[in-house]
């Protein structure tokens, strides 16, 4: 099955840029959808298609995805953007779903 | 806008088989669109998908759980439902159901389920 792979954890101090990456075999030939999810929430969508915004997610937010690693950039990093990251892609072959393990941001 | 409300029992024993209703509202649950997902989280982990039924019935299981999983959709009454069997404590979780979309997820807001005699 298909494997997507996400650094457990990434520290960044506000204002800065954090780049949480999310890899897979030749996944720039699929779509990727990111998802942040706070403590006790369920999962929001913030990126789909690979770099396209739901109405609502702030500019701060971008994606990107090319070979074997896709990319969610956030830009001007604030206290609230702490929460887990998800990448998530799906196979429309099989019709299965896969996420990768998480990423949990720190803002410092 | 759309909602979708899972129910069901917030513990349930070893051994027993779980069975989740997922309840939508403020969209078609018809559609040739859509495909709608299970997905679990255990407490302190991450994203597990279990399966998606889509508007035909026909089905679509994490090989994971695949000997023990069953789900299924009553357009009548707009709702999805997930029966997993055999349940252990490593089941404990959250567990969400979601509309699958050209590959993304519409989450519910999930029901912790805890598997304990």
């Amino acid at each position: 099955s298909y494997v997507l792979t996400q650094p457990p954890s990434v520290s960044v101090a506000p204002g800065q840029t954090a780049r949480l990456t999310c890899g897979g075999n030749d996944i720039g030939r699929k779509n990727v959808h990111w998802y942040q999810q706070r403590p006790g929430q369920a999962p929001v969508l913030i990126i789909y298609y690979n770099s396209d915004r739901p109405s609502g997610i702030p500019e701060r937010f971008s994606g990107s995805n090319s070979g074997n690693t896709a990319t969610l950039t956030i830009t001007s990093v604030e206290a609230g953007d702490e929460a887990d990251y998800y990448c998530q892609v799906w196979d429309n072959v099989s019709d299965h779903v896969m996420f990768g393990g998480g990423t949990k941001l720190t803002v410092l | 806008q759309l909602q979708l409300q899972e129910s069901g029992p917030g513990l349930v024993k070893p051994s027993e088989t779980l069975s989740l209703t997922c309840s939508v509202s403020g969209g078609s649950i018809s559609s040739n669109l859509y495909y709608w997902a299970w997905i679990r989280q255990p407490p302190g982990e991450g994203l597990e998908w279990i399966g998606s039924v889509y508007y035909t019935g026909s089905t679509y299981y994490n090989p994971f759980f695949q000997s023990r999983v069953s789900m299924s959709m009553d357009t009548s009454t707009k709702q999805i439902s997930l029966r997993l069997s055999s349940m252990t404590a490593a089941d404990t979780g959250v567990y969400y159901c979601a509309r699958l979309f050209s590959g993304w997820l519409y989450w519910g807001q999930g029901l912790l389920v805890t598997v304990s005699a």
